[in-house]
């Protein structure tokens, strides 16, 4: 089965402060995403990365940045929290050339800004 | 722009009901839709569908894909209370690397 974890389940931080969030993958899959969950708003778009080393903005990347050193690692950063950033956050992976749409999905990190 | 409409928003229904679930798109080179089920943590897969009029079947869920009307529906029949969850829509389009999502359509059984 494929396994995409996710670092932290839950987290609390203060305003201002540096946030990474982690992401692994065990089944070499290319493609890696990071959304971001919010009632009312659905699943948003926030990175993905296709590729190591490479990454595409997705529907509101702002606020943040990522990493993929690794193919199975993928690394959401919040250089400055903000309360607005409180939310569930949701790592997903798919195969490259197999893919079919399919999303595999972390356990989520929610984040609580202060 | 692509959009996915799910309806209803919500519902909320008696143990032993058929519910139908409603997923219409608009968007321009499209793939494949799925569905995927969502309780209290992270999106689970239910079905894929790329092809209209193919019903896709897993015990009391079934779903099938109208590419011509461009929509889609989730049968859920004789739900249990363990069907409560939130049912999200999505579609792949292009390369298959961005899915466009649905708000979902949140469900409640009650016993």
């Amino acid at each position: 089965d494929v396994k995409v974890t996710q670092s932290s389940r839950y987290l609390v931080k203060r305003t201002g402060e540096k946030v990474f969030l982690e992401c692994v993958q065990d089944m070499d899959h290319e493609n890696m995403f990071w959304y971001r969950q919010d009632p009312g708003l659905g699943l948003r778009l926030i990175y993905f990365s296709y590729d190591v080393k490479m990454k595409e903005k997705g529907d509101i990347p702002e606020g943040y940045s990522v990493s993929r050193e690794k193919k199975e690692r993928f690394s959401l950063i919040l250089e400055s929290a903000s309360t607005n950033q409180t939310s569930m956050y949701l790592c997903a992976s798919s195969p490259g050339l197999a893919n079919t749409g399919e999303l595999f999905f972390g356990e989520g990190s929610r984040l609580t800004v202060l | 722009e692509d959009k996915v409409v799910q309806s209803p928003l919500s519902l909320v229904v008696h143990e032993g009901d058929t519910v139908t679930l409603n997923c219409s798109y608009e968007v321009t080179n499209f793939r494949s839709l799925l569905w995927y089920k969502q309780e209290k943590k992270a999106p689970t897969f239910l079905f894929m569908l790329t092809s209209s009029g193919i019903e896709k079947k897993s015990g009391r869920l079934s779903s099938i894909l109208d590419k011509k009307e461009l929509f889609s529906i989730l049968n859920i029949t004789a739900t249990q209370t363990g069907d409560s969850a939130v049912y999200l829509c999505a579609v792949s389009t292009g390369n298959n690397r961005k899915l466009i999502w649905g708000l979902g359509t949140s469900l409640a059984v009650n016993p």
